[in-house]
């Protein structure tokens, strides 16, 4: 069955530093998002991305996050400059269009020291 | 905003019992409401969903059940097994637009054997 990868599984980073988080959605897919969670918090969507760019972002996602899709198969998240809040586990998820059901990867634990 | 609020945050049944998890949400536009399961070092997977249109879903042990008037879905897992134990999430969403998930906090079901 097809599934969502994403990389590292669990990043470490000094504060101020920049990290990009990488996810390949399932191959037909048209729809991707990014969504983190706190640790203890709820699922917090941080933007979607359709037809090459941004179609929806959050409040959290400032001018120190970035997607790309670089290629017909990466979903990139690239944070600038790391916070200390910035730790949380990064869920990357793919649709396609005819479903409602998104998938979504093992995610990427990402501390910020 | 858009919120969802669901309950409990834990929840411990013995094996063979069944388990009822409630979420409510804020926007009456919301139409579809998936629930995910997310076990330790995977991503969410999603178990059941059901839309507005429909008051209730049954997929074998697996059930949800949605009151548009009130606000409000639940899932409801008959005859528990240990396998079962895992954190589920409840969503909503609109059919159209971005399609972005608003999660619930999250339950953390416990079945002991």
């Amino acid at each position: 069955e097809p599934e969502v990868t994403q990389t590292p599984s669990h990043q470490v980073t000094q504060m101020g530093q920049e990290v990009i988080l990488r996810c390949v959605p399932i191959s037909n897919h048209l729809y991707f998002y990014w969504y983190r969670q706190i640790l203890g918090q709820k699922v917090e969507f941080l933007v979607s991305f359709y037809n090459n760019e941004i179609s929806e972002k959050s409040e959290i996602f400032d001018d120190q996050f970035s997607v790309e899709r670089p290629d017909g198969s990466n979903f990139t998240l690239k944070i600038r400059s790391t916070k200390l809040e910035d730790s949380a586990m990064y869920f990357c998820a793919s649709k396609n269009f005819d479903t409602y059901e998104q998938y979504f990867g093992p995610g990427t634990r990402l501390t910020v020291t | 905003g858009e919120n969802v609020e669901q309950h409990p945050s834990t929840l411990s049944v013995q094996e063979g019992d069944s388990a009822v998890i409630k979420c409510t949400y804020s926007d009456s536009a919301s139409n579809y409401f998936p629930w995910y399961k997310q076990e330790l070092g995977k991503g969410p997977q999603l178990i059941i969903d059901i839309r507005s249109n429909v008051g209730e879903k049954k997929d074998q042990r697996i059930a949800v059940t949605l009151n548009k008037t009130a606000k409000h879905f639940s899932l409801h897992i008959t005859e528990t097994q240990p396998e079962d134990s895992a954190v589920y999430f409840c969503a909503a969403t609109f059919t159209s637009g971005t399609y972005k998930y608003i999660f619930g906090t999250g339950t953390r079901l416990k079945v002991l054997a």
